[in-house]
């Protein structure tokens, strides 16, 4: 079983400064995924960046980049030059990998972090 | 927008009755997931149907039921209806077996039991 866990219920950042939000996990999964999600009010689930745990670079894309701590089980997200656009609830979820290297679908997520970019 | 469309938007029913919500999945994807979302929370993982078979349940009771249809469509059945069932239930498309891992979300149907 797998269990993500977000600590901020919610965060805000002036537009243009750079933001993290946190995120922990617990999987007894030897090689699984990670990921975040954007949420906007439009509802619509939105991939932002995903990780390959066995990967020891940190994935990049464009503006946000994460910071993975494998032994600590730690997935942070940092959005760098925040834009108005940024604002939306924010998932951390995770999912176990096939013998493939492709994700399986099963996502776990947590309980999601609330951004508010300011003018 | 991805290719996900799920419908209706928006439904409204009593407690005890039934639902079907419906998914189209991202064309070329075999494999469709179902979340229930409630208010101000994180997606709970419902059930997966891969190739019309169920492919794995969360911690959902039986009255939860589902469907997937040879175009990898798929339907999402929800019998006597409680009132704790009001939430966004979303699906996800993927590729299971493709080189391709990312999951296509649909924008919700925004159950509402009375």
């Amino acid at each position: 079983a797998q269990t993500v866990t977000q600590s901020q219920p919610e965060m805000s950042v002036q537009e243009a400064e750079t933001v993290t939000l946190s995120c922990t996990y617990d999987t007894s999964e030897s090689n699984y995924y990670l990921f975040w999600y954007k949420q906007p009010p439009s509802r619509q689930m939105i991939l932002v960046i995903r990780q390959e745990a066995y990967k020891q670079q940190n994935a990049t894309e464009n503006r946000f980049s994460v910071n993975f701590q494998k032994a600590a089980k730690s997935f942070s997200l940092k959005i760098s030059d925040s834009q108005l656009g940024d604002t939306a609830m924010y998932f951390c979820a995770s999912d176990s990998m096939q013998a493939g290297g492709t994700s399986y679908g099963k996502l776990t997520f947590g309980q999601g972090t609330i951004l508010t970019v300011h003018p | 927008e991805t290719g996900v469309t799920q419908s209706p938007t928006h439904l409204i029913k009593t407690r005890g009755q039934q639902v079907t919500l419906r998914c189209s999945s991202q064309s070329g994807h075999n494999t469709v997931s179902w979340y229930q979302q409630a208010l101000g929370q994180g997606p709970q993982f419902i059930f997966q149907y891969y190739r019309e078979e169920e492919n794995g349940r969360g911690n959902f009771p039986p009255r939860f039921s589902g469907l997937q249809f040879p175009n990898y469509s798929s339907e999402l059945n929800v019998n006597a209806l409680e009132l704790d069932d009001s939430a966004l239930y979303l699906c996800a498309s993927s590729l299971v077996g493709g080189a391709d891992t990312e999951a296509f979300f649909g924008q919700g149907t925004r159950l509402t039991v009375v």
